[in-house]
């Protein structure tokens, strides 16, 4: 399969415990890019990035959210000190920059339930 | 910021009828806009796709419209199946911005 896989799809975790979510782009795309989805809504902006450079943040971002991509292939979302608020699907989407186009293809997501 | 919204509307539609979803956008800057479908467990799928350059684009059973003077945009499906049946999504804005979705439901 070479589509983008994340990993893991859930996770339960405590109230103050930092997480970790892993993202494998498809192979070629240059633009990764993180959003936060809850029950009912559309997928929200975190951040991207082109190749290895973080390229946009949103102000959801908060301090405790940091996003890498070191060698330009997979991307790490830490949350630290999670709280109940942050529980949400977690997604995570690649590109390939061509023509101005940017059809993203989305991985399944990580579930994330704070307790 | 952009809105996203706080609640789904829903469609309901008879197996075999056409399905037109609408979506507003507030971002006039916006020069791409993409249509995404979502099943349930799964993340958003494309589905079509159209410049601002345009005001229609025809796929495989669906269309996309564009207006650009209202800022509106709208998904066509033809003779609606089953397998339809997900949230649906407008994606504008640098393409970081998602609408608030519709869940689109076939019945039988």
């Amino acid at each position: 399969d070479t589509g983008v896989s994340q990993d893991p799809r859930h996770k339960i975790t405590k109230r103050g415990q930092n997480v970790t979510f892993r993202c494998d782009p498809i192979s070629e795309h240059n633009r990764l890019y993180w959003y936060r989805q809850t029950l009912g809504q559309g997928p929200e902006f975190l951040t991207y990035f082109q190749n290895e450079a973080q390229l946009e943040k949103s102000r959801l971002l908060s301090d405790r959210f940091s996003a890498e991509r070191p060698k330009g292939s997979f991307s790490t979302l830490e949350i630290q000190r999670t709280e109940q608020g942050d529980s949400a699907m977690y997604l995570c989407a690649s590109s390939l920059s061509r023509g101005g186009k940017v059809e993203q293809y989305f991985g399944p997501g990580t579930r994330l339930t704070v307790t | 910021g952009e809105s996203v919204g706080l609640h789904l509307p829903t469609l309901s539609v008879q197996e075999g009828d056409n399905s037109i979803i609408n979506c507003a956008y507030s971002n006039s800057a916006s020069d791409y806009f993409i249509w995404y479908k979502q099943e349930s467990g799964k993340g958003p799928q494309f589905i079509i796709d159209i410049r601002s350059n345009m005001d229609k684009r025809q796929g495989q059973r669906v269309t996309v419209l564009l207006n650009k003077t209202v800022k509106h945009l709208s998904l066509q499906i033809a003779a609606t199946q089953p397998g339809d049946s997900a949230v649906y999504f407008c994606n504008y804005g640098q393409n970081f911005v998602f609408g608030p979705g519709t869940r689109l439901s076939v019945l039988p």
